[in-house]
């Protein structure tokens, strides 16, 4: 069968708390990253994007900031919500590629 | 409507037997890929298509094999399944982005196809 996977890291959130998510990146010549939230049994679906040009990006509950300094990625996701559960991965995608490497993932709890 | 379509969404087969995996779009996309998800691990890139032009992963192991016969079909053959690549396989496609002067480079990703090897 399927081998053991690692645990992801898990963040619990309270219902109606905001929750942040971490990502640090590998390439310093990535300039395009996307956020997805994969649900169980479900391929990734995305949320927001940003280019290496911006630092921050809002969509409707959620902002991604990104740190090129640290290659570093967030995602704040406010009032977050019970169908908000899932994981969580980050994906860079190096200049002049058309490839994504996908970050390692964090599993969101959100508690009632 | 579907975009990404991936059949079956789960698949049995046996140890050393092969094994075809498809998948479609409808967005007409130049780009498409192949990613192997085991359980609790990110996506892990094993190939993709800009149009005709196949790019393997260094790391991709012979046994995996991709066809693409057109824009909106791609395939992955696995030749001899070992217990090891039992997991989610995700199909996945981009536009190109730079010949359309698009806002993104957004993939949009199908449903997976769960293979079971036994």
């Amino acid at each position: 069968g399927e081998s053991v996977g690692l645990h992801l890291p898990t963040l619990s959130v309270q219902e109606g708390d905001n929750s942040i998510i971490n990502c640090a990146y590998s390439n310093s010549a990535s300039d395009y990253f996307i956020w997805y939230k994969q649900e169980s049994g479900k391929g990734p679906q995305f949320i927001i994007d940003i280019r290496s040009n911006m630092d921050k990006r809002q969509g409707q509950r959620v902002t991604v900031l990104l740190n090129k300094t640290v290659k570093h990625l967030s995602l704040q996701i406010a009032a977050t919500q019970p169908g908000d559960s899932a994981v969580y991965f980050c994906a860079e995608n190096p200049s002049g590629t058309y490839k994504y490497i996908f970050g390692t993932g964090t599993r969101l709890k959100v508690l009632a | 409507d579907a975009m990404v379509i991936q059949n079956p969404r789960y698949q049995v087969t046996q140890f050393g037997k092969p094994v075809t995996l498809s998948c479609s779009q409808t967005l007409n996309h130049n780009v498409m890929y192949w990613y192997q998800q085991k359980s609790s691990q990110a996506p892990k890139l094993l190939f993709h298509y800009y149009d005709k032009d196949f790019n393997n992963e260094a790391d991709t192991p012979d046994n995996f094999q991709s066809r693409r016969p057109n824009t909106s079909f791609c395939f992955l053959d696995i030749r001899s399944p070992g217990l090891g690549d039992a997991a989610m396989y995700l199909c996945a496609t981009s536009r190109d982005a730079l010949f359309f002067l698009a806002a993104n480079d957004e993939q949009f990703f199908g449903p997976g196809t769960r293979l079971t090897v036994l």
